[in-house]
């Protein structure tokens, strides 16, 4: 079955770099989009960023373009989110979430969620 | 910057029908934008309801249904039950990679 195990929150002083990672099984990794969600505590969610199947494109938010970065590794089934200069509005629970299909289309419709890792930037 | 604006919440009776509404600070939703709504009760992931405007999610049930209405996307749920008492997001594709989430409904079923 279709497994996405984020992890590598945690909490981090502002200014500092953190690298999140989400596990995929149970599926071709390497022929879906993946996404990145996040939601503060007591808020809404915000997407993030979104990589093509094999990496080549990648799309962020204003919020976190240029201080982001999304990857991932098609042999180790695994995305990555880089996230350097931390503030205190980064401060979220991080979802990875796989599309629903491998259209290559980039609209944000999921079938798999991850569970979610918490970052916390505070000094 | 754009905005994609949701009812802040909104109340039902169980049994009674309810549309959710998710719409753009400037301009019109259409089809273009792929509107996928979500569904997410406290401390658990999203859930997809319904994607591409209309398309139901696997293994969600029929009382739930997407559309253009007017100038926005819209959700209803037919059939209120009392586990429908979650918040429901909807989000809109942008074009170019871009994608951005409304604020969100808080529902409430009584």
């Amino acid at each position: 079955q279709v497994q996405l195990v984020d992890s590598g929150g945690g909490v981090v002083q502002p200014g500092r770099s953190l690298r999140l990672s989400c596990a995929a099984s149970g599926f071709t990794f390497s022929n879906y989009g993946m996404h990145w969600v996040r939601q503060a505590p007591g808020k809404g969610l915000e997407w993030v960023a979104v990589i093509s199947y094999d990496g080549s494109n990648k799309y962020y938010a204003d919020s976190v373009k240029g201080r982001f970065t999304i990857s991932r590794d098609n042999f180790k089934n695994t995305l990555y989110l880089q996230m350097n200069s931390l503030t205190a509005e980064d401060t979220a629970v991080y979802y990875c979430a796989k599309r629903f299909d491998d259209s290559g289309s980039y609209y944000p419709a999921f079938d798999f969620w991850g569970q979610g890792t918490l970052v916390t930037v505070s000094s | 910057q754009t905005v994609v604006t949701q009812e802040p919440s909104f109340s039902v009776s169980p049994g009674g029908t309810i549309t959710l509404t998710c719409g753009l600070s400037s301009g019109s939703v259409s089809t273009s934008y792929y509107p996928t709504w979500y569904q997410q009760t406290p401390g658990q992931a999203p859930r997809t309801l319904i994607y591409s405007t209309n398309t139901r999610s696997s293994g969600v049930p029929d009382r739930f249904s997407g559309s253009i209405l007017g100038n926005k996307a819209a959700l209803t749920i037919t059939g209120a039950q009392a586990d429908d008492e979650s918040d429901y997001y909807c989000v809109l594709y942008m074009g170019g990679g871009i994608s951005v989430f409304g604020g969100g409904t808080k529902l409430t079923v009584l």
